[in-house]
């Protein structure tokens, strides 16, 4: 059974720093990875999806790297900003008919100005 | 192009009482995925709908839930006798075939 871990559950730094946000699985079959963006009382938007075959996506400042292999998938935010606090969420999917996407339970994160 | 919908926002239910949460795809897409997010978890696979079918009700609770997605109209998720214990937000997204998913901005339940 997939479980998805992230680390750290909260995370708080002063504007501009780059971070990074940490993301485990335990199965390393796996269909894509996607890392999600949830404003509070808000729904998820899709920052990035890595496909099994591919090492990292970049979008922006955001770039998303993913090691099969050791069971890992980081999401490198550059520059960060006050406007970037939300809870970022990474969820597994583990095939292409596996409609079960698994999700961490999230890094809630504040950028302060 | 206005997204997933869903409806209400939020929804307050007292003890035995049924609720029904809405949700509207993306106009194109014929996938309907359903997830649970209880407070300071992650989301939770519910069940998987294309029209007039349930495709995958895997993490669907035994008792009480049921979900469909009929030929005209939007998904319902209906839960019969709410207890506390489902109070959480559901989140609703759909999906062309290439499995892109869209998330709605949730309907959150509270049973008091």
């Amino acid at each position: 059974k997939q479980e998805v871990t992230q680390i750290p559950a909260a995370l708080s730094v002063p504007e501009g720093e780059n971070l990074v946000l940490n993301c485990s699985f335990t199965d390393s079959a796996i269909y894509n990875l996607q890392w999600f963006r949830q404003d509070p009382g808000k729904g998820l938007t899709s920052l990035l999806l890595i496909q099994s075959s591919q090492r990292e996506q970049t979008s922006g400042r955001l770039n998303a790297s993913l090691d099969k292999s050791s069971g890992r998938s980081t999401l490198y935010i550059a520059a960060s900003q006050p406007g970037d606090s939300a809870t970022y969420l990474c969820a597994v999917r583990g095939g292409v008919d596996n409609n079960d996407m698994r999700f961490g339970a999230g890094t809630r994160l504040t950028v302060k100005p | 192009n206005a997204g997933v919908m869903q409806n209400p926002r939020h929804l307050v239910r007292r003890r035995g009482q049924e609720a029904r949460l809405r949700c509207s795809p993306m106009k194109g897409h014929s996938h309907v995925y359903w997830y649970r997010q209880l407070p300071e978890e992650g989301l939770k696979f519910m069940v998987y709908l294309q029209k007039e079918n349930i495709i995958d009700e895997s993490g669907m609770p035994k008792e009480r839930f049921s979900a469909e997605f009929p030929k005209e109209g939007p998904s319902i998720l209906r839960i019969q006798q709410v207890v506390r214990g489902d109070s959480a937000a559901y989140f609703c997204a759909s999906s062309p075939l290439d499995r892109t998913y869209t998330f709605g901005s949730g309907t959150r339940l509270t049973v008091v």
